[in-house]
């Protein structure tokens, strides 16, 4: 059965380093998302990519965040200068259309020192 | 303020017992998904529904749209279902979540 993918499953940075978080959405869909969970807190939107560009984004999606689909696969999450309150746990998902089953990735695990 | 609420926070239950997990949803939000995150932090979509109900296996989820909520149903719980399950509203282009509720069932 086809999966979302994410890598890596696990990033450590120090706090003002860039880190790129990458998926690979289900092949065939065209809706994507990224949602982080800070330890112990509900997950939390970020941001929803569509037809090469964003379609909305959250208050926590800042300038110090960005996304892009740099190829007919990958999905990415870049954050540009870590602080110590972007550890979480981001999960990338992706559906077919909008209002259906958003299927989620393992999540990548990032903790900022 | 689209908001989305589940109650309870924590239930724990016998093995065989019937499971109810409620949540409540505000103006805005057109589709619910009931989702359950594993120990290890996986999320898996379990339904996504506008309307009605649906069944999957020893789990149902209802939505009542006029009265903006719906519930998750376990019925015959088993020690493997225990994990976190979580209601998220559906605002067109983001889901919106709940804080989730922590199910336990012991044997």
């Amino acid at each position: 059965e086809p999966e979302v993918t994410q890598t890596p499953s696990h990033q450590v940075t120090q706090m003002g380093q860039e880190v790129i978080l990458r998926c690979v959405p289900i092949s065939n869909h065209l809706y994507f998302y990224w949602y982080r969970q800070i330890l112990g807190q509900k997950v939390e939107f970020l941001v929803s990519f569509y037809n090469n560009e964003i379609s909305e984004k959250s208050e926590i999606f800042d300038d110090q965040f960005s996304v892009e689909r740099p190829d007919g696969s990958n999905f990415t999450l870049k954050i540009r200068s870590t602080k110590l309150e972007d550890s979480a746990m981001y999960f990338c998902a992706s559906s077919d259309t909008w209002q259906e089953t958003q299927y989620f990735g393992p999540g990548t695990r990032l903790l900022v020192l | 303020k689209n908001e989305v609420e589940q109650s309870p926070q924590n239930l724990t239950a016998q093995e065989g017992e019937f499971i109810t997990i409620n949540c409540s949803y505000s103006v805005g939000i057109s589709a619910l998904h009931w989702l359950q995150q594993h120990p290890g932090g996986g999320i898996v979509s379990l339904f996504m529904l506008s309307s009605g109900k649906k069944k999957h296996g020893r789990l149902i989820a209802t939505i009542n749209i006029q009265e903006k909520h719906s519930s998750l149903h376990i019925t015959a719980s088993h020690p493997r279902d225990s994990a976190v399950y979580i209601c998220a509203g559906d605002n067109t282009d983001k889901l919106i979540f709940g804080t989730g509720t922590r199910l336990q069932v012991f044997p």
